[in-house]
């Protein structure tokens, strides 16, 4: 199964942008790039997912590198209740799916 | 209300004791998947099933047994609980489709004295 890598921890100001970034060297053509974040004391809950253009949703945005090797998850402007743990992670049809990594802690500092 | 609901939330048993904890989707989801969360350990996938009658292993199964006899449910048993298996428990659902989101449930905390 393909894998992810992202740091794992960054730190931000409220109301700046915030550019999570993942690393998915082996991802193949079907794997659907997902990114999901945990706030404390509560479960992940999705935040954005696309395949190859760049996707905005309410909460984010997604940027997905030409080759697909890698991505980056956009916050516009942190708040502090943006502070959570950051997963991507990578779905496809076949096999055991969504595979979630250690994730990235984001801190947003006030 | 779109939800995925596990029960119980909180958990205390004893070692050998068996034990259920219940999962329930509402959204006529195909997949489902259990996780257990410890610290520094991250999410890591117990068992997941793709569809009815249709259940894999996941990355840490041992110890574990699921069934899907029905779309909705997904429960998760331990036959003989030890204490290694004190956890922070999530259920989670999604359609089958490669571009649908994983919902996840409230989560279970189990512990096993």
């Amino acid at each position: 199964d393909a894998k992810t890598t992202q740091p794992n921890s960054m730190e931000s100001n409220e109301e700046e942008p915030v550019h999570l970034p993942c690393n998915h060297s082996t991802i193949s053509g079907t794997d659907y790039i997902h990114w999901y974040r945990q706030l404390p004391s509560q479960g992940p809950e999705y935040v954005i997912h696309g395949l190859t253009s760049n996707v905005n949703n309410r909460m984010a945005s997604l940027a997905i590198a030409e080759d697909r090797k890698s991505s980056t998850l956009i916050l516009h402007r942190a708040t502090l209740r943006d502070a959570a743990v950051y997963y991507c992670i990578l779905r496809n049809n076949y096999g055991q799916n969504f595979v979630f990594g250690p994730g990235t802690r984001l801190s947003v500092l006030p | 209300e779109a939800q995925v609901t596990q029960n119980p939330r909180y958990l205390i048993t004893v070692t050998g004791k068996k034990l259920t904890v219940t999962c329930s989707q509402n959204m006529n989801h195909e997949y489902m998947s259990w996780y257990r969360q410890d610290p520094g350990l991250g999410l890591r996938q117990i068992y997941y099933s793709m569809n009815v009658e249709v259940t894999d292993k996941g990355d840490v199964p041992e110890g574990y047994k699921v069934s899907r006899k029905e779309k909705r449910n997904f429960p998760l048993i331990l036959e003989s609980p030890s204490p290694n298996q004190t956890s922070l428990y999530f259920c989670a659902s999604s359609f089958g489709a490669v571009d649908s989101p994983l919902h996840f449930g409230n989560g279970t905390r189990l512990t096993v004295t």
